[in-house]
C-alpha cells in the first residue's frame, strides 16, 4: 500500500544507548521532515531532507542524525539517548512545491528511561 | 526565532456555531504556502486546508475556511457549524524558504486545542 511508514510504533530504551526510528515512503516524494511532538511545544523540526543525500538541520537537532541514502527512506538516529529526547516523533514526506501538503506517518513514541 | 505563532492554548465553541483559530506568521520570502492541520486524539495529523502567499482568495475546503490577510500576516481558520468531531488539537504551519540551506521548510505553530461542547 502507498504511504508512509514509521517503526516501531513504540520504543523503551536506556539513557546512553543509541536508537534509530525508521521511515519509509512509497510516494517517491522528494522531502522528508522528522519533527518531535512535546506537549507545549507543539511540532519542532529536528532535520529534513530536500532529496536523497541533501539533508538540513531544523529547530532541534543537537542529539540527532539523519542520513537519506535513498529517497523512500529518512532514518533518525538518537546517537546516545537521554530523557529529554522522551518524546512522540512524527515523520512526514512531500513535494517539492509551496503548495504541497506533508503527509504524515502514525508517529513513534519513544520513551528514554 | 518563532515563525508561527499560534496565541490561544485552549478553545471553546458550542455545537452548529462557528469558530474562529487564531495563526500569525514570520517570514521573509515572497513565495511560501500556509496549511492547517488537525490532530484528533487518535494521534494522527490530517491535512486541513491550503493557502498560498499569492492567492487572490481566501482557500475554502467544505465548512473549513481561512481568513489570510496578507499585510498582517495572519492566516486564521474558521470552522464553520462546528460538529463535536471538530474536537481536537489544530497546528498551523509554514513552508518557506530555509534560509541556511536553500530549500523548503516546514515550521509549525504549537496549537490549539478545540473542544466543541453539545
Amino acid at each position: 500500500d502507498a504511504g508512509i511508514t514509521q517503526s516501531p510504533r513504540y520504543k523503551i530504551t536506556e539513557t546512553g544507548r543509541q536508537v534509530t526510528l525508521m521511515c519509509h515512503q512509497t510516494w517517491s516524494h522528494s522531502y522528508m521532515f522528522w519533527y518531535r511532538q512535546d506537549l507545549g511545544h507543539g511540532l519542532r523540526l529536528i532535520y529534513y531532507s530536500a532529496a536523497a543525500d541533501i539533508t538540513d538541520k531544523g529547530e532541534v537537532p543537537d542529539g540527532y542524525v539523519v542520513s537519506r541514502s535513498k529517497t523512500e527512506n529518512f532514518p533518525l538516529t538518537l546517537e546516545s539517548a537521554t530523557r529529554s529526547q522522551t518524546s512522540v516523533y512524527f515523520c512526514a514526506s512531500s513535494e517539492n512545491g509551496y503548495n504541497s501538503p506533508l503527509h504524515f506517518g502514525n508517529g513513534t513514541r519513544l520513551t528514554v528511561t | 526565532a518563532q515563525k508561527i505563532t499560534q496565541t490561544q492554548p485552549g478553545m471553546f465553541v458550542q455545537e452548529k456555531e462557528a469558530v474562529t483559530l487564531d495563526c500569525t506568521y514570520d517570514t521573509s520570502d515572497p513565495s511560501y504556502g500556509l496549511f492547517w492541520y488537525k490532530q484528533p486524539s487518535s494521534g494522527e495529523m490530517i491535512f486541513l486546508i491550503y493557502q498560498g502567499s499569492y492567492d487572490q482568495q481566501n482557500a475554502t475546503e467544505g465548512r473549513y475556511s481561512l481568513n489570510f490577510q496578507k499585510a498582517r500576516k495572519s492566516a486564521n481558520l474558521v470552522i464553520s457549524a462546528s460538529q463535536l468531531g471538530d474536537s481536537a488539537m489544530y497546528f498551523c504551519a509554514m513552508r518557506d524558504l530555509s534560509f541556511s540551506g536553500g530549500y523548503q521548510k516546514v515550521t509549525f505553530g504549537i496549537g490549539t486545542k478545540l473542544q466543541v461542547i453539545p
